[in-house]
């Protein structure tokens, strides 16, 4: 089967640098992704990585290493509107084209 | 464009119930997924369509649950027979074809059974 690891909560102030990790165990891995949700919202798309290494979108970055099977998204000059959940999500191979979520990381910015 | 769009935006029922969610995707999408978001956890796989066709239903918990996607755009999410472990917000998703790592999603109908 699938699973992934997230931490359920990350708390940093204003303008620091918050990095949220995710651990999955997948039979045939494709890629992950990243999602933001804000409380009430719908999850939108912030980044994926196919291949190892770093990924940059602006003030957010995403890493994998397929080898050690963890990835993390790197969010920089964080502002009060980044308070939101944070989901990992892969591909697996073994279940065709469908994804699998992590159970989210709740980062709360404090001012 | 438009984005994703699903009616209602919330739906409350009573046990025994039967309730139909849809999702209207974003125009030209092929593939589009349906999931299941219960309080403090990630979007859980239902189902998934590639043009009218369910190609994955393997996340349908059981046969209470149906989709249909008759012309291969608004799908309709069909629950018979609620039941109080229902209650979740159901999410629609759509991509330009199965397996696009970049899904646009609805913001959901959160259904209440009572």
């Amino acid at each position: 089967g699938q699973s992934l690891e997230q931490p359920s909560e990350v708390t940093a102030v204003e303008g620091a640098i918050v990095q949220i990790n995710c651990t999955y165990q997948t039979s045939g891995f494709y890629g992950l992704s990243w999602y933001q949700q804000h409380d009430g919202g719908a999850p939108t798309f912030l980044s994926y990585n196919g291949l190892d290494g770093l990924e940059e979108t602006g003030r957010f970055s995403s890493f994998l290493s397929r080898s050690d099977s963890y990835g993390y998204l790197l969010l920089q000059e964080l502002q009060m509107k980044d308070s939101a959940s944070y989901f990992c999500a892969v591909r697996d191979a073994a279940y065709g084209q469908n994804f699998v979520f992590g159970p989210g990381t709740r980062l709360s910015v404090l001012p | 464009g438009a984005g994703v769009s699903q009616t209602p935006s919330n739906k409350v029922t009573e046990k025994g119930k039967y309730v139909e969610l849809r999702c209207d995707p974003i125009s030209g999408h092929t593939a589009l997924y349906w999931y299941r978001q219960s309080l403090g956890q990630g979007p859980e796989f239902l189902i998934y369509f590639q043009g009218t066709g369910a190609a994955d239903d393997s996340g349908l918990p059981n046969d209470r649950f149906f989709a249909v996607r008759p012309e291969g755009s608004v799908s309709t999410l069909k629950i018979q027979r609620t039941e109080r472990g229902d209650s979740a917000v159901y999410l629609c998703a759509s991509s330009y074809q199965a397996g696009d790592y970049e899904q646009y999603f609805g913001p959901g109908t959160r259904l209440t059974v009572t």
